[in-house]
């Protein structure tokens, strides 16, 4: 059973830069995994954000940037804004299957 | 622009049924792989099955649930049988970039399940 693991919740103030990790029961996690990484809101679907570690999407805002850090996905997030309080979520690829870390609560305070 | 809707989500005996639908427009369907991911009440997100050059399934729902597509209708479904308590669940679908399905884009809005007696 794998098992992707996110910090269960962080805490930033607006303005400031935090940094999300995505870790894999299996080991260090490369380029290979395909780090995606997604965005939910209370009420809404998710929304993507960021692909194969580090690409971005036409709608993911520049303050969000993906890498791989200390043998983790990682997520950043440079000047941060009220309305980037939510809940991300990564997800790893294993070969024929997939699996979501359990989600941090990012809080904006 | 890009729209996934899902639908054919509502309550259901434990043992029983269900089939989900979900109506593609916007790119061309059967050129991706769908994935249909699910969050039960107040948890994260869990994979549940991906079409594209294969068919793949975890093994909480290898063996009861079913993906498959018709291309011709834009539309991706999900075949639920043998329902217990722990599938209840908001049920997305959602698009990857190919048919080997290495990152998601877009997603649906969501269709609820609940299993209960």
């Amino acid at each position: 059973q794998t098992v992707v693991t996110q910090e269960p919740s962080l805490t930033v103030s607006p303005g400031g830069t935090v940094t999300l990790t995505c870790a894999s029961s299996t080991g260090v996690v490369t380029s290979g995994y395909y780090p995606n990484w997604f965005q939910q809101k209370p009420g809404q679907a998710p929304r993507a954000l960021i692909y194969i570690t580090s690409n971005k999407h036409s709608w993911t805002p520049a303050r969000f940037s993906g890498s791989l850090l200390g043998g983790k996905a990682a997520l950043t997030l440079s000047g941060v804004q009220p309305e980037d309080e939510a809940e991300y979520y990564c997800l790893l690829y294993y070969g024929g299957s997939w699996v979501f870390g359990g989600g941090t609560k990012l809080t904006v305070l | 622009q890009v729209q996934l809707v899902e639908s054919g989500g509502g309550v259901v005996q434990p043992g029983g049924s269900l089939r989900l639908s979900c109506a593609a427009s916007g790119f061309t369907f059967s050129s991706y792989g769908m994935h249909w991911v699910r969050q039960a009440p107040g948890k994260g997100l869990e994979w549940v099955a991906f079409d594209g050059t294969n068919k793949y399934y975890p093994d909480s729902v290898k063996g009861r649930f079913t993906i498959s597509r018709d291309n011709s209708k834009n539309t991706l479904y999900l075949q639920m049988n043998s329902l217990r308590a722990e599938d209840t669940a908001v049920y997305y679908c959602a698009k990857t970039n190919g048919a080997s399905g290495t990152f998601t884009d877009y997603w649906g809005q969501g269709t609820l399940v609940t299993v209960s007696s």
